[in-house]
């Protein structure tokens, strides 16, 4: 079946602007979480969504930073005027089952340079 | 709060010959303990995970990790490396209560050598 899919792959933007990161999760999966990975990182927390409870925003860095996802379907990453410390590839991964310790599904990511 | 130290940033290994990538976590609580890996261009995938019971654990591909308590580490093996095991590995850890992050180590790039 279908993974984890994300666009765009790739999105270079200019220091300032907002952009819009979008992730498909596997169809079914109540769970859905966004990471970002910064160059020689490990992967940084950024949000989770479980169903309709309140997500868990503790790993967003600033206020710059939202997310939104209607009921279990897509999700968008918004960053809002950009820095080039943004710089970096957001992951997102989805999962069957409530709880961070359940297998998490990934997607490829989308690599953000920001200039 | 959890760490992860994932003690190698680059391991080259030759073909069929074993491996060893190392991870320590840092927690005074209870611990799951993970370990994802990254084939090239593809998303990262769960190879194997520690939550209770025996602490050898078997994952996909032939590899294993082990859970050591005293030692505060999850290492994880193969005995014999293939060209296809050349990949990124991330080690993660979060609490059993399950409303806890992972926190995931650095990575260490894998390079089998032919």
């Amino acid at each position: 079946g279908a993974g984890v899919s994300q666009s765009p792959s790739n999105k270079v933007t200019e220091k300032g602007k907002d952009v819009e990161l979008r992730c498909d999760p596997i169809s079914g999966h109540t769970a859905l979480y966004w990471y970002r990975q910064r160059l020689g990182q490990g992967l940084e927390f950024l949000i989770y969504f479980q169903g309709n409870s309140a997500p868990d925003k503790s790993g967003l860095p600033s206020d710059r930073f939202s997310a939104e996802r209607t009921g279990e379907s897509v999700s968008t990453l918004t960053i809002q005027r950009t820095q080039q410390e943004d710089s970096a590839v957001y992951l997102c991964a989805s999962s069957p089952l409530a709880g961070y310790y359940n297998e998490q599904f990934f997607g490829p990511g989308t690599r953000l340079t920001v200039l | 709060a959890q760490s992860v130290t994932q003690l190698d940033s680059q391991v080259p290994v030759f073909e069929e010959a074993p491996v060893e990538l190392r991870c320590n976590y840092s927690s005074s609580v209870s611990v799951y303990l993970f370990w994802y890996v990254q084939y090239p261009n593809q998303g990262l995938q769960l190879l194997l995970k520690y939550l209770s019971g025996s602490t050898l654990v078997k994952g996909i591909n032939g590899f294993e990790a082990e859970f050591n308590k005293s030692q505060t580490s999850f290492h994880l093996r193969k005995p014999s490396v293939h060209i296809s095991d050349t990949a990124e590995y991330f080690c993660a850890v979060t609490r059993p209560s399950g409303n806890t992050p992972l926190v995931f180590g650095k990575g260490t790039r894998l390079s089998v050598i032919a």
